[in-house]
């Protein structure tokens, strides 16, 4: 069945550094959305990506589609205290798929203050 | 307002015995899900309901059985516990199938002795 790998695993960061999380599919996708779960709590949305290239900003957040629409990423700029969780990606589409999201595998992230 | 809650919070259990979870979500969505979040926090699709229709129903033991009365409403009944099936369990609703935002509910933390 369909697969979307997510990497890193775990990440620890400095407050104010940089983090970034990848997701990548070997088939392309219709949409991709990235969801954030705190520590001890439910998967939230964040945002939904669906054209080729599509690169979208909340605040510290940048989403990016990729050109081929196989690959995702979550870039997060000057880290904060109140970003620590783990984010999943979820796609739908591709073959194999029907009509399920499939998540990556999250990555954790940790954030020293 | 709860969008989307589930009974109970938590739940320990001896093994072999049986238990229910309940959700309920007031969004008015037509499709419910039931996901099993593992100690390394992967996600997995377990059923999902469309208008108190089954429309996945993934790889999953026989022991749980899940029951959708009207579409604001999805129930999960484990028979016979084991020490493997110790996890959480997120019910979540969306508006349509597959592509669409999904929403989780707090979760159910199980844990099997």
């Amino acid at each position: 069945g369909q697969q979307v790998m997510q990497i890193p695993q775990y990440q620890h960061v400095q407050e104010g550094e940089d983090f970034t999380t990848y997701c990548n599919s070997s088939t392309t996708l219709s949409n991709i959305q990235w969801y954030k779960q705190r520590p001890g709590g439910h998967p939230v949305f964040l945002i939904q990506l669906v054209k080729s290239g599509e690169v979208k900003k909340q605040k510290r957040l940048t989403f990016q589609f990729g050109e081929a629409k196989k690959n995702s990423s979550l870039h997060i700029t000057a880290t904060q205290t109140t970003d620590v969780g783990t984010y999943f990606c979820a796609a739908s589409g591709g073959s194999g798929n029907t009509g399920k999201l499939i998540f990556g595998q999250g990555t954790t992230l940790q954030v020293k203050p | 307002d709860t969008a989307v809650s589930q009974t109970p919070k938590y739940l320990v259990t001896q093994m072999g015995n049986d238990k229910s979870i309940k959700c309920e979500q007031n969004l008015g969505h037509d499709t419910m899900y039931w996901y099993k979040q593992d100690s390394k926090k992967f996600l997995k699709i377990m059923f999902s309901y469309n208008n108190k229709e089954l429309i996945i129903n993934e790889t999953v033991p026989n022991r749980f059985s899940p029951k959708s009365p009207d579409k604001a409403h999805l129930n999960l009944h484990i028979n016979s516990l084991e020490l493997g099936d110790s996890a959480v369990y997120f019910c979540a609703s969306s508006h349509g199938t597959g592509q669409e935002t999904q929403y989780f509910g707090p979760g159910t933390r199980l844990l099997v002795l």
